[in-house]
């Protein structure tokens, strides 16, 4: 089955960095979603992205499909920020099976 | 709109006995998506219904695990016999569309 790895697995940053969370995938994919768990435990959808290039806010999202791999920006971090960002992969078109991969657990401090 | 919502929240129960968890989508979602963490480990894929039919259920991990929609509405997930692996974070998510799904707060289980 498809692989995916995410990295760093754990990255602390001092409010209002930048960084860039890594998801690569062992095969074709035709759904590519990144989530984040808050503190408390909630998953949220940040993009829907299989391929291209999307902004929301202070972070975007990048897949290069061919290359197998997807990278989450988050500029201007914010304490909120805190949490674990998942990346999710899956081969369906038409619904949501997807596998998720090991996490980046973010925190940061103020 | 109202989120996805899950019940309870935390269950704790001894080994053997039954437990089952609630998920009440978003209305109008036709897709229904139940998942769940396990000791740590990855959010892993439980299986999928499409309203009240069950569209993959090739995640679920032994026949101790029923899951139920009735009229295509919420969902029940039934474990009996729970075992101490069953542990963990259950998610349920609905979606009107891939790419779109909402999950819920989740509901941790703790089997003693």
């Amino acid at each position: 089955g498809i692989q995916v790895e995410q990295s760093p697995p754990d990255l602390i940053l001092q409010e209002g960095a930048n960084s860039t969370l890594r998801c690569n995938f062992s095969d074709s994919v035709n759904n590519l979603q990144w989530f984040h768990q808050n503190p408390w435990g909630q998953l949220i959808n940040l993009f829907y992205i299989p391929s291209g290039t999307k902004q929301n806010g202070r972070l975007s999202a990048t897949t290069v499909a061919t290359e197998r791999y997807s990278l989450l920006y988050i500029s201007s971090s914010q304490t909120t920020d805190s949490g674990v960002y998942f990346c999710a992969v899956g081969w369906e078109t038409s619904y949501d099976k997807v596998i998720f991969g090991p996490g980046t657990s973010l925190s940061v401090i103020p | 709109e109202a989120g996805v919502t899950q019940f309870p929240s935390h269950s704790v129960i001894e080994k053997g006995q039954t437990v089952t968890l609630r998920c009440d989508p978003i209305s109008g979602h036709d897709n229904l998506y139940w998942y769940r963490r396990v000791m740590g480990k990855e959010i892993k894929f439980l299986l999928h219904f499409v309203k009240e039919s069950k569209q993959d259920e090739s995640g679920m991990p032994n026949n101790r695990f029923l899951a139920e929609r009735t009229g295509g509405t919420y969902s029940t997930l039934k474990v009996q016999p729970a075992e101490l692996e069953d542990s963990g974070v259950y998610f349920c998510a609905s979606s009107p569309a891939p790419g779109q799904a909402h999950f819920g707060p989740g509901t941790r289980l703790t089997v003693t």
